[in-house]
């Protein structure tokens, strides 16, 4: 497709569950993030990836959280024993590089912990 | 902490003026400011960027302004239209030797284009 794609649009899973958010991004962009947008509030960054790497994880909040690019295109965010305050948009975005904030989002992933 | 916020959270604005929106930012290390549109159900859209050795700098019907001196951020749009109601984030980088994609989102206005 043309622009950044993520899957699946809504989870709604139960606390304690585990949960993966597919995206899929603009082919040829080397650079991949994920941020996640609570209700009212901006995109807070999560992860950075170039290539194949994790260049740049320190937004995950913590250890529960996990993602992987491992042919440096899609990527996959993991999830763990999900919790209530998990419940939020993440968003997938990509780029041409790292030397710019020019990033394409997809329409994100809502994700619902019941 | 550090962070970008906003005036403003809500403009309203006739069909054709113009919009100013603004922001405020703490970090005196950024040196690369973005401005994004978020429309209701979709991802952020690039709008237009602009560097710490800048000043201004235009896009179609867009300007942006940087004054550094009181670390602030305004983004003007000409002649509103109402497919530009939507939030606007300001975002802000200091990464130096990382990624210019980690960014710092302020909260975000709210614009309203009447017709």
């Amino acid at each position: 497709g043309a622009g950044v794609s993520q899957t699946p649009s809504n989870k709604v899973t139960e606390k304690g569950k585990y949960v993966e958010l597919r995206c899929d991004p603009i082919s040829g962009h080397t650079a991949l993030y994920w941020y996640r947008q609570s209700l009212g509030q901006g995109p807070e960054f999560l992860i950075y990836f170039q290539g194949t790497g994790a260049a740049d994880d320190s937004g995950l909040p913590n250890d529960r959280f996990f993602a992987v690019r491992p042919e440096g295109s899609v990527s996959t965010l993991k999830i763990q024993r999900t919790e209530r305050g998990d419940s939020a948009v993440y968003l997938c975005a990509s780029s041409r590089g790292r030397h710019t904030g020019e990033l394409f989002f997809g329409e994100g992933s809502r994700l619902t912990v019941l | 902490g550090e962070s970008v916020g906003l005036h403003l959270p809500t403009l309203s604005v006739q069909e054709g003026d113009n919009s100013i929106i603004n922001c405020a930012y703490s970090n005196s290390a950024s040196d690369y400011f973005i401005w994004y549109k978020q429309e209701s159900g979709k991802g952020p859209q690039f709008i237009i960027d602009i560097r710490s050795n800048m000043d201004k700098r235009q896009g179609q019907r867009v300007t942006v302004l940087l004054n550094k001196t009181v670390k602030h951020l305004s983004l003007q749009i000409a002649a509103t239209q109402p497919g530009d109601s939507a939030v606007y984030f300001c975002a802000e980088n200091a990464n130096y030797g990382g990624s210019q994609g980690n960014l710092i989102f302020g909260k975000g206005t709210k614009l309203s284009v009447k017709p």
